[in-house]
């Protein structure tokens, strides 16, 4: 079976740039989260997804990062304009359930995003 | 507050031994999930194993085993007969219903290096 598909796997764009990160969660899956890591804010919850509708979006930095969920299959993760501060790998994680404790999440490889 | 803590940044083990990675978590709700998650240096995040707050019994994956502690909070990964190929970061993280959404939090963290 796919795993969660991402990418690119790598993005190196110059400060300004529009940047688009895409996702595909692993079919019959409910909900997909982003997440954004870095070594100084470790790993930190962007956006969750639940049934293709934003359930919490507290995590996104500011107005610069948008996130859409067109359909279960298929999700994108948006900087526009884009700065060197936002240079860190971008994972997506879908999971099966509706978010109960139980329900285990499952990563994609990442976009290692890189801003000049 | 922190909800989920790992107090060892770095942990270093000799190859065949056992190695215990600590995590404790703060929560006041009943009902919660907690997972252990290896990410290796390709970057990958892998769910190794879960532990539900009414589980009875310590969860167990291969050589992965979950020493779940629910009175003091603490839900340490035990790893037997280390390998090389162990050697990565290693995440502890739970989901609760704080926020009414299951929301997963992560920890910082544990480098595990592997001696042979």
């Amino acid at each position: 079976d796919a795993g969660v598909i991402q990418s690119p796997r790598h993005e190196v764009t110059e400060m300004g740039q529009e940047v688009t990160l895409r996702c595909k969660p692993i079919s019959g899956h409910n909900s997909l989260f982003w997440y954004r890591q870095t070594m100084m804010r470790g790993l930190e919850l962007l956006i969750y997804f639940n049934n293709n509708v934003p359930i919490d979006d507290s995590g996104m930095p500011e107005d610069r990062f948008s996130a859409k969920m067109p359909n279960a299959s298929f999700s994108t993760l948006k900087i526009q304009p884009s700065e060197p501060r936002d240079s860190a790998v971008y994972f997506c994680a879908s999971s099966l359930g509706a978010g109960g404790p139980v329900d285990t999440q499952y990563f994609g490889p990442g976009t290692r995003l890189t801003v000049l | 507050a922190q909800k989920i803590t790992q107090t060892q940044p770095g942990m270093f083990v000799q190859e065949k031994e056992a190695v215990t990675l600590d995590c404790t978590y703060d929560t006041s709700d009943q009902s919660y999930g907690l997972f252990w998650y290896k990410q290796p240096s390709s970057g990958e995040m892998i769910f190794l194993i879960y532990q539900g707050s009414y589980d009875e019994q310590n969860a167990t994956e291969g050589r992965y085993s979950l020493n779940f502690q629910k009175a003091r909070k603490s839900a340490n990964l035990v790893i037997s007969a280390s390998q090389l190929g162990d050697s990565a970061m290693y995440f502890c993280a739970m989901r609760d219903p704080s926020g009414g959404s299951y929301i997963p939090t992560f920890g910082r963290g544990t480098s595990l290096i592997v001696h042979p």
